[in-house]
């Protein structure tokens, strides 16, 4: 069954450091995803991506977050400066389309630890 | 206001027996898509189910079904013969089609089944 592919399963880094986290979405699917879920928490969404361009975000994706798809395949979602209340599991989904009963197909997350 | 209210925070239910797991929801909006999600420990989302706001029957996906209560607005997950595999964080989730294509999830309702 067709997956939706997150590295790395883990990153540590130090606050104030760039991270990229990727993706690589199901391939015929043309909606991608972020969402980020703090520990213990509930699941928040981030923002999507369609036709190479944002076309949602919630108030949460700041000037510090940013997302690329550089070439066919990849998706990903790069955090500035990192803070210490960046340390969340990060998920990436994709969707074939925009239509009532298009499921969204998670990958599996990137745990990401801010020291 | 909460769009996605899940009252209870844990549930506890013997091998076999049936669970019902609580969802409301608030919008305005007259078509929207409800969704459960499964996160075991290992912290994967995985899809368990889809009810359409015009789906007139309720949605069944083998041991899962959804007892949908448009009026009352809620969505509980019903979960026919738990079995120990079933011990996991369950998320209800709504998509606004008004809105956007973002899920809003819930906070959650940790199930522990028990032999």
């Amino acid at each position: 069954e067709p997956e939706v592919t997150q590295t790395p399963s883990h990153q540590v880094t130090q606050m104030g450091q760039e991270v990229i986290l990727r993706c690589v979405p199901i391939s015929n699917h043309l909606y991608f995803y972020w969402y980020r879920q703090i520990l213990g928490q509930k699941v928040e969404f981030l923002v999507s991506f369609y036709n190479n361009e944002i076309s949602e975000k919630s108030e949460i994706f700041d000037d510090q977050f940013s997302v690329e798809r550089p070439d066919g395949s990849n998706f990903t979602l790069k955090i500035r400066s990192t803070k210490l209340e960046d340390s969340a599991m990060y998920f990436c989904a994709s969707s074939e389309g925009d239509i009532q009963n298009y499921g969204y197909t998670f990958g599996s997350g990137t745990r990401l630890t801010v020291v | 206001a909460q769009k996605i209210t899940q009252t209870q925070p844990g549930m506890f239910v013997q091998e076999k027996e049936a669970v019902t797991l609580d969802c409301t929801y608030d919008t305005s909006d007259q078509s929207y898509g409800l969704f459960w999600y499964k996160q075991p420990s290992s912290g994967e989302m995985i899809f368990l189910i889809y009810q359409g706001s015009y789906d007139e029957q309720n949605a069944t996906e083998g041991r899962y079904s959804l007892n949908f209560q448009k009026a009352r607005k809620s969505a509980n997950l019903v979960i026919s013969a738990s079995q120990l595999g079933d011990s996991a964080m369950y998320f209800c989730a709504m998509r606004e089609f008004q809105a956007g294509t973002a899920l809003i999830f819930g906070k959650g309702t940790t199930l522990s089944v028990s032999s």
